[in-house]
């Protein structure tokens, strides 16, 4: 999607180790986000931050952290994978009408 | 409309013809309205929007009603293509649209 890029695409990872995925702006807006996605649950936010250094946890934290240091970029860290985790998790914006979405990151905790 | 088990609800429409998806949301405060579409290995992309004090608005081909008295919402698709296949989803959120909550949508195919 125009303008938010998420990294890697896909990534398997064995439980206990710790994951960090990217998520990249190039339009300066202030709010970022992180969801996943399951069957039968849709999409769940994980935290979300409202400016640089300025974040908080949305409904299903336990198990993540992130991190804004600039504008443009808000990591996502899964401290220690667990096999719950395996999940496709977006990054969003809000861009002025809902948001617009990255194209996910696919992670396997095996 | 809305799910509550591991099964996304279905619905298949006939090329050509109008498909309506319906969305029951959960928070009477929330004044603002989206219908996102999601197709296979895509993230979900912006399909139209409504505020609170609006009924009904137009887009091309889609049309989104909402009826706050029983807290629901529909989105209308007309003369449905192939490309219309993929999951739908509403979400609503506040006047400040910072948090947006999401339905678990539901999954439209196109029968050519």
């Amino acid at each position: 999607d125009a303008g938010i890029t998420q990294s890697p695409r896909h990534k398997v990872t064995e439980t206990g180790t710790p994951v960090t995925l990217r998520c990249h702006q190039t339009e300066n807006h202030r709010y970022m986000y992180w969801y996943r996605q399951d069957p039968g649950h849709g999409l769940r936010l994980i935290h979300y931050s409202y400016g640089v250094k300025d974040t908080d946890k949305g409904e299903v934290s336990d198990g993540y952290s992130v991190s804004r240091s600039k504008t443009e970029d808000f990591l996502l860290t899964l401290e220690s994978a667990t096999s719950s985790q395996t999940s496709v998790y977006f990054c969003a914006i809000s861009a002025g009408y809902g948001y617009t979405f990255g194209s996910g990151t696919r992670l396997t905790v095996v | 409309g809305e799910s509550v088990g591991l099964h996304l609800p279905t619905l298949s429409v006939q090329e050509g013809d109008n498909s309506i998806i319906n969305c029951a949301y959960s928070n009477s405060a929330s004044d603002y309205f989206i219908w996102y579409k999601q197709e296979s290995g895509k993230g979900p992309q912006f399909i139209i929007d409504i505020r609170s004090n609006m009924d009904k608005r137009q887009g091309q081909r889609v049309t989104v009603l909402l009826n706050k008295t029983v807290k629901h919402l529909s989105l209308q698709i007309a003369a449905t293509q192939p490309g219309d296949s993929a999951v739908y989803f509403c979400a609503e959120g506040g006047t400040g649209n910072e948090k947006l909550t999401f339905g678990t949508g539901t999954r439209l195919t196109i029968i050519p």
